[in-house]
């Protein structure tokens, strides 16, 4: 059965430094998402992507933020310069092509840690 | 903002029997329901989902009902597992059929199916 990947599946990282989250969306999806949960809170929406182009972003989503799909199969979040707070888990989520693009189906998470 | 709450952290329940988990919405605008599975460490798990025309939707020993004039929705597992144990998150979304359809995600409930 088809599936959403993402690695690293861990990642520790130095306050201020970059880091490169990657996903590989289910193949013939064509809707995107990213979503974080930090240690026991709700998931909450980060941004949607969709036709190339960013298609909503959350209040989360700021400027130290950016989503690519530089080819065809992977999506990556890169948080630019990492924060304390921005310790979660990290889940990418895809999408059925209409008239299901409702459903969206999630990979096994990224844990990133800022130290 | 509480836009999806779960009120019952934790839910235990004798194998064989019904489990019964809850979720209550309060934004109107809300038109599709679904239904996440998750163990730890692991991504969300999409279980089930419900349309606002509808009122019930059935998959195998999993029933998700919608009291829309409640704001309200259960989801019903018969007969409950073992394996059915994990947390169990109510998510909902705007604009079905639109493209972003971003999740709003309750607290989720911990289900425990004793042997």
């Amino acid at each position: 059965e088809p599936e959403v990947t993402q690695t690293p599946s861990h990642q520790v990282t130095q306050m201020g430094q970059e880091v490169i989250l990657r996903c590989v969306p289910i193949s013939n999806h064509l809707y995107f998402y990213w979503y974080r949960q930090i240690l026991g809170q709700k998931v909450e929406f980060l941004v949607s992507f969709y036709n190339n182009e960013i298609s909503e972003k959350s209040e989360i989503f700021d400027d130290q933020f950016s989503v690519e799909r530089p080819d065809g199969s992977n999506f990556t979040l890169k948080i630019r310069s990492t924060k304390l707070e921005d310790s979660a888990m990290y889940f990418c989520a895809s999408a059925d092509p209409p008239p299901y693009q409702e459903t969206q189906y999630f990979g096994p998470g990224t844990r990133l840690l800022v130290l | 903002d509480q836009q999806v709450k779960q009120n019952s952290p934790s839910l235990s329940v004798q194998e064989g029997r019904i489990s019964i988990l809850n979720c209550d919405y309060t934004n109107s605008m809300f038109d599709y329901f679904l239904w996440y599975k998750k163990y730890p460490a692991e991504g969300p798990t999409f279980l089930i989902s419900i349309s606002s025309i509808k009122d019930k939707n059935e998959d195998g020993r999993f029933t998700v009902f919608l009291n829309k004039s409640a704001k309200h929705l259960s989801l019903h597992i018969v007969p409950s597992q073992p394996g059915d144990s994990a947390v169990y998150f109510c998510a909902a979304s705007a604009g079905y059929g639109g493209a972003t359809n971003k999740l709003i995600f309750g607290t989720g409930t911990l289900l425990a199916v004793q042997p």
